[in-house]
């Protein structure tokens, strides 16, 4: 089945550039999604990329993707203490609307 | 504009009792889904319909979860004989229909504890 992996923790300094890195397995991925859990809350969508790209950039956030590889990045520019949150990457596979998540990754932000 | 809404947001039960987890929707998204986030964990994807069918049922847990959803609108996720493991936040999100990227919207969740 699909498997989404991430590492589980990231720290920075304010100001400083974040990447946080998923792996996933499914090759007929067709969307690959990056959402901010912030504490007790929902995930909120942060930015998403179709298949057939290999970079979006919205505002400080850049999407890298290698498909061959299989990898999927997420690098904020200038990283906030409003940063810190949990970071979930999600692949969703053709036609079907089923989407897998990673573990996510806790991104710490220190002032 | 109103978004995915769950209730309740908290629930306490003890070991044993059924629950109903309840969700609402965006009016008008078609797809909806619940997972499960355990402390410290991932989404543990549980249920998804289209509509008011289930096409992919994979990820329950057990026989002691179900869900339904009527109207193409509210769903609810049942619990049987509630077992500590249970314990988790269970989120609810839902989604347009058709072709497209297929962005989910997630409500709060309903944070279940099993004493």
């Amino acid at each position: 089945g699909e498997d989404v992996e991430q590492s589980l923790f990231l720290s920075v300094r304010e100001g400083d550039s974040s990447v946080i890195n998923c792996t996933y397995t499914d090759s007929s991925s067709t969307y690959l999604y990056w959402y901010k859990q912030e504490p007790g809350a929902g995930l909120q969508l942060l930015t998403y990329i179709f298949s057939n790209m290999d970079m979006k950039q919205d505002q400080r956030l850049t999407v890298l993707l290698n498909k061959k590889d299989k990898h999927l990045s997420l690098r904020i520019a200038d990283t906030q203490t409003g940063d810190s949150a949990i970071y979930f990457c999600a692949e969703r596979s053709g036609g079907y609307q089923k989407v897998t998540f990673g573990t996510g990754t806790k991104l710490q932000v220190i002032p | 504009g109103a978004g995915v809404s769950q209730s309740p947001s908290n629930k306490v039960t003890e070991k044993g009792k059924d629950v109903e987890l309840r969700c609402d929707p965006i009016s008008g998204h078609t797809a909806l889904y619940w997972y499960r986030q355990s402390l410290g964990q991932g989404l543990e994807f549980l249920i998804y319909f289209q509509g008011n069918s289930a096409p992919d049922k994979s990820g329950l847990p057990s026989d002691r979860f179900s869900a339904e959803r009527t109207g193409g609108s509210v769903s609810t996720l049942t619990i049987q004989r509630t077992q500590q493991e249970d314990s988790a936040v269970y989120l609810c999100a839902s989604s347009q229909g058709g072709t497209g990227s297929f962005e989910q919207y997630f409500g709060p969740g309903t944070r279940l504890t099993v004493t």
